[in-house]
């Protein structure tokens, strides 16, 4: 069966701290995608990133960056010098290659960054 | 103009009446969805379409129906609703079942 868990239900910090939110996946197949969204405060989903399970290269969009070890079979996710704006929910998930395969989804890590 | 998007945005109603939601797109892709989301348990999926003629259940499909009208429309029914519908739903598209999705804003929902 498949899996994702997200442990850490809050998190809160102060502006400029670094902080990572944690995503560990379970899954049987070899060929699988993960994925990040943001939800903020406004509602909307918002795609972040995707990576394949044959691409274990650490992954940097400016202040975001994405950790992939399969060996932990984790895919955590770091904001640098967080701010105000980062404020939201995030999820992580987790797919299998395959016509008929579902996206699974975290619980969601809800981040607060305060001024 | 949003890609994808929903109709209405938020929805007041009674216990037992009927309700449809709407969700269009225009980003041109085969596989749609529908979610509900209630605080503390993430996303759960309702239904889902591969194309115009292939409609799957998804985890929680008990009390919806949906109907594909087209590629680019997907609309959600509640037959009768029922206060524990009470929720965010939201419509998503994706190219391929392992690319990312795209959502639409969301509808909320209120059955009293």
């Amino acid at each position: 069966a498949q899996k994702v868990t997200q442990a850490q239900t809050e998190i809160s910090v102060v502006e400029k701290e670094d902080v990572t939110l944690d995503c560990v996946y379970e899954t049987r197949d070899t060929t699988y995608y993960l994925f990040w969204y943001k939800q903020p405060p406004s509602g909307e989903l918002v795609f972040l990133i995707r990576r394949n399970s044959f691409d274990e290269q650490n992954e940097i969009s400016g202040r975001y960056s994405w950790n992939f070890q399969k060996s932990t079979s984790s895919f955590n996710f770091t904001i640098t010098a967080s701010q105000v704006v980062d404020s939201a929910v995030y999820f992580c998930a987790l797919t299998n290659a395959g016509n008929n395969r579902k996206l699974i989804w975290g619980l969601g890590t809800s981040l607060a960054v305060n001024p | 103009d949003a890609d994808v998007t929903q109709t209405p945005r938020n929805r007041i109603t009674k216990t037992g009446k009927r309700i449809m939601l709407e969700c269009s797109q225009t980003k041109g892709h085969d596989r749609m969805y529908w979610y509900r989301q209630d605080p503390g348990l993430g996303l759960r999926l309702i239904y889902y379409s591969f194309d115009v003629k292939d409609i799957n259940k998804g985890e929680i499909s008990d009390g919806y129906s949906v109907s594909r009208q087209a590629q680019a429309k997907f609309s959600l029914s509640l037959e009768s609703a029922i206060p524990n519908q009470t929720a965010l739903y939201f419509c998503a598209t994706s190219e391929l079942v392992f690319t990312e999705q795209f959502f639409g804003p969301g509808t909320r929902l209120t059955v009293l």
